[in-house]
């Protein structure tokens, strides 16, 4: 069946310094990608879409890869922030083509320390 | 633009009640989808809507569960007969007209306690 996988401990990084999380899938061939944001009691924030055929988006200090072969997407922040501390989610579409219907991987929470 | 509008925030039922969960789109959306969050896990597909038509229910549990989005008025997600499981937040997400689904924006959620 299709799976997501998010490293489920917790990332911890310095104020300055790039954070990398992994999102992998297995079983699956999606048409897109996404990434969201969520903080604690709060609901996801979408943050970026990468397309199968873009190997790289970027969107501010924001940077995602889209490895359809190694069936994998990296989301990179650079010069992180204490305000970027949050659990990230990686996203696919799932179903009959362009339903919406997303699946979600179980999330990383990044914790910037100042 | 107002975003994505879910009431109540906070929902407290017994065992044995009905629990609705309200959610009103984005202006100019007319796509809604339901996603529930247990805690410690991730959010899981519930139910696709358009303006009074069920799209795609595979997420929903067969049973005390269902949902509509009629031509006026709110999204509404129903549940009869609440049990302690179903204690979660329950989140609404929107997209706009067909064509434009690929992104989707989530309201603040409802968080259901089922005492």
């Amino acid at each position: 069946s299709q799976k997501i996988e998010q490293n489920s401990e917790a990332l911890n990084i310095q104020e300055g310094k790039t954070a990398t999380l992994t999102c992998n899938y297995t079983n699956y061939s999606p048409a897109y990608l996404q990434w969201y944001r969520q903080d604690p009691g709060r609901g996801p924030v979408f943050l970026l879409l990468i397309r199968e055929n873009e190997k790289e988006k970027r969107k501010e200090r924001l940077k995602v890869t889209f490895d359809t072969t190694l069936k994998q997407s990296l989301f990179h922040i650079t010069a992180s922030q204490p305000a970027d501390s949050a659990t990230y989610l990686c996203a696919l579409p799932t179903g009959s083509s362009n339903t919406g219907k997303l699946i979600f991987g179980q999330g990383t929470t990044l914790q910037v320390k100042p | 633009n107002a975003g994505v509008m879910q009431n109540p925030r906070h929902l407290v039922r017994r065992r044995g009640q009905e629990a609705r969960l309200r959610c009103s789109p984005m202006k100019g959306h007319s796509h809604v989808y339901w996603y529930r969050q247990l805690p410690e896990e991730g959010l899981k597909f519930m139910v696709y809507l358009q303006k009074e038509n069920i799209i795609d229910e595979s997420g929903m549990p067969k049973e005390r569960f269902s949902a509509e989005f009629p031509k006026e008025g709110p999204s509404i997600l129903r549940i009869q007969q609440v049990v302690r499981g179903d204690s979660a937040a329950y989140f609404c997400a929107s997209s706009p007209p067909s064509g434009n689904t690929d992104t989707q924006y989530f309201g603040p959620g409802t968080r259901l306690t089922v005492l």
